[in-house]
């Protein structure tokens, strides 16, 4: 079964306007952690935002947050104020319990519109 | 720039051969993990290593080893290669061996195997 799931393979927006990208996860262990990731076309992964699963809050980083919805076992990344650099792919992975690697998901890409 | 590097950059080699591939942590990190990202299968974890030891194990063939010296560098060694090895191969390091702690993304070493 998928434990991360990206379900929007493109996804346009507007400069200047704010994008929501979908992150769903399956997990039956209690203690985990969600990512995003970003590509650019020139294929370095970037580190953009994390949120553990007893974060009580959404995690924020400047234009990036992370809208943490437990019960739905949704992680979707906001990005405000699109920038056309914010044009590339973007992972959401999962940690589960203590361990270290990372599940991604297949990504979506964001094309960002002048 | 993330703080972790790989070489080489790109790599063209022919089926049946081996090749290796290097990672530097980031200044201070312990932990190592390789991924393999290729257009069918996504993005993949192959390997972890803490400290100079193997951590925790994904998707890695028989074919493909890894190492982490007394230095904390990292190598994957590739051997009898396949057409279907072509790939990106990202590195990532981290503080820690698990838990909260992000994970930082090499530049990683494009494998083309003709």
């Amino acid at each position: 079964a998928q434990k991360i799931t990206q379900t929007q393979p493109g996804m346009f927006v507007q400069e200047k306007e704010a994008v929501t990208l979908d992150c769903t996860y399956d997990t039956s262990d209690p203690s985990y952690g969600l990512f995003w990731y970003k590509q650019p076309s020139s294929g370095e992964m970037i580190f953009l935002i994390y949120q553990g699963s007893y974060d009580q809050q959404n995690a924020t980083e400047g234009r990036y947050s992370l809208n943490f919805q437990k019960a739905r076992k949704s992680a979707n990344l906001v990005i405000s104020a699109s920038q056309l650099g914010d044009s590339a792919m973007y992972f959401c992975a999962m940690r589960e319990g203590q361990g270290g690697k990372l599940i991604f998901g297949q990504g979506t890409e964001l094309s960002v519109k002048p | 720039d993330s703080g972790v590097t790989q070489t080489p950059k790109h790599l063209i080699t022919a089926t049946g051969q081996r090749v290796t591939l290097r990672c530097s942590p980031r200044s201070g990190d312990l932990s190592v993990y390789w991924y393999q990202q290729s257009l069918d299968q996504g993005l993949q974890f192959l390997i972890q290593y803490y400290n100079g030891e193997e951590r925790a194990k994904g998707n890695i063939l028989e074919r493909f080893s890894a190492q982490q010296f007394p230095d904390l560098h990292s190598e994957l060694n590739l051997s009898s290669l396949e057409l279907g090895d072509s790939a990106l191969y990202f590195c990532a390091s981290s503080v820690a061996g698990g838990g909260i702690y992000e994970q930082y993304f090499g530049p990683g070493t494009r494998l083309t195997v003709t």
